[in-house]
């Protein structure tokens, strides 16, 4: 069964400093998503992304984050200036079409954020 | 925006009983609602959904109830087993958009042997 893949699954880093998060949707699935999970709480969502641009972001997607599909398999997503808040796991999901009730989200297994 | 409240946020039954886990959502326009259960580290995953043109759904040892009128959705579990034992959670979006699913906050059940 094909599965959406993360890279890395843990990435520790500096306060301050930029990080990219790595996704390779399943590769017939047209929309996009990044979710975070900080430790113990909910699954929260950042960002849908559709036909090469977002389609709904929250508020915790600020400035200080991005979206890119900078290939025909890959979505990153990128913070430029961690700060401790950030640490969570980020889960990137995809969905072949239709809004998640036509097609399920299928969810990679994460990356591991932690910014020290 | 919708807003997904989730009840309770831990649950203790005996292996073989039953579970119940129950969610309100506040946005009227929601009408589908998926389920996902998170083993410990791992990918949440659908283990069950429902649209609000029905009242109930089953598959297997898993049910769930949906009244849209009190906009109250839950989970059943029956003759549960320790591999129920995971966090569960609830989630509402709509399902013709590209709309972002909301979750609950969780529900960590445990199953006593």
């Amino acid at each position: 069964e094909p599965e959406v893949t993360q890279t890395p699954s843990h990435q520790v880093t500096q306060m301050g400093q930029e990080v990219i998060l790595r996704c390779v949707p399943i590769s017939n699935h047209l929309y996009f998503y990044w979710y975070r999970q900080i430790l113990g709480q909910k699954v929260e969502f950042l960002v849908s992304f559709y036909n090469n641009e977002i389609s709904e972001k929250s508020e915790i997607f600020d400035d200080q984050f991005s979206v890119e599909r900078p290939d025909g398999s890959n979505f990153t997503l990128k913070i430029r200036s961690t700060k401790l808040e950030d640490s969570a796991m980020y889960f990137c999901a995809s969905s072949e079409g239709g809004g998640p009730g036509n097609s399920p989200l299928h969810f990679g297994n994460g990356t591991r954020l932690t910014v020290t | 925006g919708e807003n997904v409240e989730q009840h309770p946020s831990t649950l203790s039954v005996q292996e073989g009983d039953s579970a119940v886990i129950k969610c309100t959502y506040s946005d009227s326009a929601s009408n589908y609602f998926p389920w996902y259960k998170q083993e410990l580290g791992k990918r949440p995953q659908l283990i069950i959904d429902i649209r609000s043109n029905v009242g109930e759904k089953k598959d297997q040892r898993i049910a769930v109830t949906l009244n849209k009128t009190a906009k109250h959705f839950s989970l059943h579990i029956t003759e549960t087993q320790p591999e129920d034992s995971a966090v569960y959670f609830c989630a509402a979006t709509q399902y013709s958009s590209a709309s972002k699913i909301i979750f609950g906050s969780g529900t960590r059940l445990s199953i006593r042997p």
